[in-house]
């Protein structure tokens, strides 16, 4: 069973403010992602990771940035926080050899 | 631009209901196929990832099959019962490693 974990669950947060959204696996991959949800709508990429010190943006364009210091943390960070930001943020990591990526339980924002 | 197609989008069936969704996805540069379960308030789980032309694959009641030339999946539930009631995402993958998903569907067994 794979263990990926995201914090918060849950977040109501006003305007402007700088939130970092948490990721954390304890299964040593190297690969780690970040999908964006808005409700009824597909799971987007925004970011992506290789390993330590990679970083790329993903498809869907996103003002949030992210960071890959540690192998097993992925967090994602909104420097200014707006109500087009609300949306569910799920992290992913993936196994080389299953090709299968495994996902945390999304962290739901809502912006006010 | 790569789009993945699921219908229907949503299901309600009764108990003991078999049933069965469709994943339709692009077919050239095909590397993978991927499908997902998806409890409410919970990650979603990988239930099987293809990527041969004519696969089949099968966990308990759930099976699913794959036609890489015409680019459709089928996701089959035999005898649906409540705890089967999720989001089911397919994705597609080609050789970059990235997954674009689908909308999903979303099925609702009652008792």
């Amino acid at each position: 069973e794979a263990d990926i974990y995201q914090t918060p669950r849950y977040l109501v947060i006003g305007t402007g403010k700088k939130i970092t959204l948490e990721c954390s696996q304890t299964m040593g991959h190297d690969k780690m992602y970040w999908y964006q949800q808005d409700p009824g709508m597909e799971l987007h990429l925004i970011h992506y990771s290789y390993g330590v010190n990679s970083t790329e943006k993903g498809d869907l364009s996103s003002e949030s940035t992210v960071s890959r210091i540690r192998t097993e943390h992925f967090p994602l960070t909104l420097e200014s926080a707006r109500p087009s930001h609300t949306s569910q943020y799920l992290c992913a990591s993936s196994d080389p050899y299953k090709e299968t990526q495994y996902f945390g339980p999304g962290t739901r924002l809502l912006v006010l | 631009i790569l789009n993945v197609e699921q219908s229907p989008q949503s299901l309600h069936v009764q108990e003991g209901d078999s049933t069965n969704f469709t994943c339709s996805f692009p077919s050239s540069n095909f590397y993978a196929l991927h499908w997902y379960r998806w409890e409410t308030a919970k990650s979603p789980k990988a239930l099987f990832v293809m990527t041969l032309n004519g696969d089949e694959k099968k966990k308990g009641r759930i099976s699913a099959t794959l036609n890489t030339k015409e680019g459709y999946s089928y996701l089959y539930i035999k005898g649906s019962q409540p705890e089967d009631s999720a989001t089911y995402l397919c994705a597609f993958n080609d050789y970059t490693d990235k997954l674009i998903f689908g909308t999903g569907t979303r099925l609702q067994v009652f008792p």
